[in-house]
């Protein structure tokens, strides 16, 4: 059965620096998402992104933030300078379309700011 | 914007019993409410859906209910098992597919 790929699954980085997390959309989805859960804590919006442009973000989704697609089968999410507060499980996810279709989630990403 | 309200935080239920978790949302424009079960360590997985034309759905052992005028929706488990314990998320997803979490609800059933 096709799935949400995500690597790496732990980060661990200094506050101040930039971290890449990748993610590998299911092949046939066209609408990508990022969500972050910090420990013990609620999945939050961060990003939905379609046609090469973001669709909607959250104001979690500040400057420092952003995505991309790269090329066919990458999806990713650029934290440009790391804060403490940035540590969390983050999320990708893809749908078939957006709105009423269900969103098949990766197993996440760890990220440690220390 | 949407807010998605759930209760109980914590629930712990002997195998074999029920177990219902209810949420409520805010936003008249959400018209797809997913339900997810999260494992230790794992991402959300979708367990059952519902869409805002329907007032319930039931796939064996779960089911999901509706009321779009009162905007709430509730997961039903029946004949509940030890590996039903998990945290459980209602979410409300908008037209544009911004999906909005529930704070989780923590199921235990006992053996």
């Amino acid at each position: 059965e096709p799935e949400v790929t995500q690597t790496p699954s732990h980060q661990v980085t200094q506050m101040g620096q930039e971290v890449i997390l990748r993610c590998v959309p299911i092949s046939n989805h066209l609408y990508f998402y990022w969500y972050r859960q910090i420990l013990g804590q609620k999945v939050e919006f961060l990003v939905s992104f379609y046609n090469n442009e973001i669709s909607e973000k959250s104001e979690i989704f500040d400057d420092q933030f952003s995505v991309e697609r790269p090329d066919g089968s990458n999806f990713t999410l650029k934290i440009r300078s790391t804060k403490l507060e940035d540590s969390a499980m983050y999320f990708c996810a893809s749908s078939v379309e957006s709105g009423t279709y269900e969103q098949y989630f990766g197993p996440g990403t760890r990220l440690t700011v220390t | 914007g949407e807010n998605v309200e759930q209760h109980p935080s914590t629930l712990s239920v002997q195998e074999g019993d029920s177990a219902v978790i209810k949420c409520t949302y805010s936003d008249s424009a959400s018209n797809y409410f997913p339900w997810y079960k999260q494992e230790l360590g794992k991402g959300p997985q979708l367990i059952i859906d519902i869409r805002s034309n329907v007032g319930e759905k039931k796939d064996q052992r779960i089911a999901v209910t509706l009321n779009k005028t009162a905007k709430h929706f509730s997961l039903h488990i029946t004949e509940t098992q030890p590996e039903d314990s998990a945290v459980y998320f209602c979410a409300a997803s908008e037209p544009a597919g911004k999906s909005t979490f529930g704070d989780g609800t923590t199921l235990t059933v006992k053996p």
